[in-house]
Formats: C-alpha cells, sequence, structure tokens
C-alpha cells in the first residue's frame, strides 16, 4: 500500500526567507506525485506535479520540487516566501495502475510572517 | 469554463438525519473522485466514479454512505442517519475522459458537513 508522511505539520518562517517543506512516499510500484496547496476554506489548486523525466519541477510562483527516487523525496521548497504563500500545503502520489486516485499526506501549515 | 462545483458549501444536519452532497464536474469530465477531510488531517480517498458505475469504493465507510453518477445530472453523496463523526469537509475532484496515462484531478470547493 502507499503512503505519503509530511514530516512537518507546521512551518513558519519570516517573510523573503527560504522555506522547504518535506515529503517521503513509500510505494512497491512507480507513482506520479504532487503538491497541492489550499488556501483558508477553499479547495486545492495543483501546485506542480511530477509524472517522469526531470526530476525538478517548477511551478508558475516560485516554488520547485525534487523527486528523489532513491530517498523516495519529494520536498517542496522556495528560495523567499511572500505573506500570501500562507496555506496548507499538501503532498499526494496517485497509482497509475489504481485508477489515479490521490493518497494525501498530513498537510504541513505553512505561515509567513512579516 | 466554470470549475467543478459542489452544493451546498455549508450543510448543518442534526444526529440521524440525511445529508446530500453535490457535485457537478467540469465541462467534458466524465469521472468523479469524492475526498473526505477529517479537522486537522488531510484528504481521504472515498470513491471513484464514472457515468452511472462505481469503479472504487475501497475507501468507503461500509454503512450508512453511497454515492452516484447518473447519467444525467451532478454526482450525489448520501450520507444517512448522519453521527458527529461524519463532519467533516467533503471534496469532489473531476478529470476527463480517459485516454492517456495520466488525467489531472481538479477539485471543487468542498461541502463542509456539520453535525449537531
Amino acid at each position: 500500500a502507499q503512503s505519503v508522511t509530511q514530516l512537518d505539520s507546521q512551518v513558519p518562517v519570516f517573510e523573503e526567507a527560504p522555506v522547504e517543506l518535506r515529503c517521503n512516499y513509500s510505494s512497491s510500484v512507480s507513482v506520479y506525485l504532487f503538491w497541492y496547496v489550499q488556501y483558508p476554506n477553499q479547495g486545492l489548486q495543483l501546485l506542480l506535479k511530477y509524472l517522469s523525466g526531470s526530476t525538478l519541477v517548477e511551478s508558475i510562483n516560485g516554488f520547485e520540487a525534487e523527486f528523489n527516487k532513491s530517498q523516495t523525496s519529494f520536498h517542496l521548497r522556495k528560495p523567499s516566501v511572500h505573506i500570501s504563500d500562507t496555506a496548507e500545503y499538501f503532498c499526494a502520489v496517485s497509482d497509475p495502475g489504481g485508477y489515479n486516485k490521490l493518497i494525501f499526506g498530513a498537510g504541513t501549515r505553512l505561515a509567513v510572517h512579516p | 469554463n466554470a470549475g467543478v462545483m459542489q452544493n451546498p458549501r455549508h450543510l448543518v444536519r442534526r444526529r440521524g438525519q440525511e445529508a446530500r452532497l453535490r457535485c457537478s464536474p467540469m465541462k467534458g469530465h466524465s469521472h468523479v473522485y469524492w475526498y473526505r477531510q477529517l479537522p486537522e488531517e488531510g484528504l481521504k480517498f472515498m470513491v471513484y466514479l464514472q457515468k452511472e458505475n462505481i469503479i472504487d469504493e475501497s475507501g468507503m465507510p461500509k454503512e450508512r454512505f453511497s454515492a452516484e453518477f447518473p447519467k444525467e445530472g451532478p454526482s450525489i453523496l448520501r450520507i444517512q442517519q448522519v453521527v458527529r463523526g461524519d463532519s467533516a469537509a467533503y471534496f469532489c475532484a473531476s478529470s476527463p475522459t480517459p485516454g492517456q496515462s495520466y488525467n489531472e484531478q481538479f477539485f471543487g470547493p468542498g461541502t463542509r458537513l456539520t453535525v449537531l
């Protein structure tokens, strides 16, 4: 069975500082990997995804994540955060042979302070 | 092009009542997934449906919960005889017709169910 572990439930950080949100997964098959962001009282928005190819993937708003197969990790990074990045971030995997249903981690609450 | 729509956005029920949650997928999407988010937790898969078919309901509780996606109209998640533990946010996601190895899921805003 697949599972996702987000090691930090909360990450406080000051504006313009770098941040890393950690994600590890376990799976016996190849998977697709995702990061979703959830703003308060809203649904989930896809931030970025890894399907195949280059192990470094980037979003349009400065986030990036690197797929590391040997460490089974998919950590999310941003070199300089903004107040508007304050949100809940979820790492997820899907089993390509399992109807693409998503298995989510418990989430990391990123709080950016001025 | 409207996104995934869910209604109601907020639903309050007393213990023992029924809750009906609706999800209208994006135009052209024929696949629907339902997820539940309990307080302070991540989303958990419940059920995956195509038009008129339940494909995977491995995440659905065995009793009181059912889902459908009729040929016409929205997908419905139905919870009978609700209990306090059913209080959660229920999210629907839709994806287009298969034909490729990966279909992105687009999420609705969720229905927040409160059971008194």
